[in-house]
């Protein structure tokens, strides 16, 4: 069975450009998480999607950050226009029938300068 | 959402048994307790989950006392492939529930 697949594994821009991180889910999962992980800190969540429906976005910063999930599969993350404290570790992941179970892909690190 | 409270680092030797402790004093009813593992550069991975007594799968071992104020992940005779931080995380695992991570605990394995 695949994993959780993420691109780019590495980006590094200048402040106020814009990025953007993509995440294919294991096949059949219906929920999708994305997550901000900074250096020495366990991931923080930032928008939860049950199939193409959002369901938590409650720490995203929606002045900046979107994501989308566009027929329930696939998904995006973007940052427009990034700030030097984005630099971070973005983390896909995906579960099933049990939210507690997730699968983690393998991250985006993202360092803005 | 309970709060977690976990050794912020350990250190053991290879072949030995680790135990790491969590304290959830305000743990619900609904409540599981999970645990996942992070290596460096990757995503975090699920070991086990449980709700009360003890669970054992082929990586560890989860003990859970009767009050489940507290909860014990057992990693058995460790290598050095161990070594990575250790997050408990408490929640319900149904509908919505989301996950929220703290620090972890860093274990390091030596030779």
């Amino acid at each position: 069975e695949a994993g959780v697949a993420q691109s780019p594994r590495y980006k590094i821009i200048e402040k106020r450009q814009s990025v953007a991180f993509w995440c294919n889910p294991i096949s059949g999962h219906a929920t999708l998480y994305w997550y901000q992980q900074i250096l020495g800190q366990g991931p923080k969540l930032l928008i939860q999607f049950q199939n193409n429906g959002v369901v938590d976005d409650s720490q995203l910063p929606k002045d900046r950050f979107s994501a989308e999930r566009l027929k329930g599969v696939d998904s995006t993350l973007k940052i427009q226009p990034a700030k030097l404290e984005d630099s971070a570790v973005y983390l896909c992941a995906s579960s099933l029938d049990m939210p507690n179970e997730q699968y983690f892909g393998p991250g985006t690190r993202l360092t803005v300068t | 959402l309970a709060k977690t409270t976990q050794p912020i680092s350990m250190d053991s030797y290879e072949g030995q048994e680790v135990n790491i402790t969590c304290s959830h004093n305000n743990i619900a009813t609904n409540d599981y307790i999970t645990w996942y593992q992070q290596f460096p550069s990757q995503g975090p991975r699920f070991i086990i989950q449980g709700y009360k007594t003890k669970v054992t799968n082929e990586v560890a071992s989860l003990f859970i006392p009767a009050d489940r104020k507290s909860s014990t992940l057992s990693l058995p005779r460790v290598s050095l492939s161990d070594t990575a931080v250790y997050y408990c995380l408490v929640g319900e695992d149904s509908g919505y529930s989301t996950l929220t991570f703290g620090k972890g605990t860093m274990l390091l394995v030596s030779p």
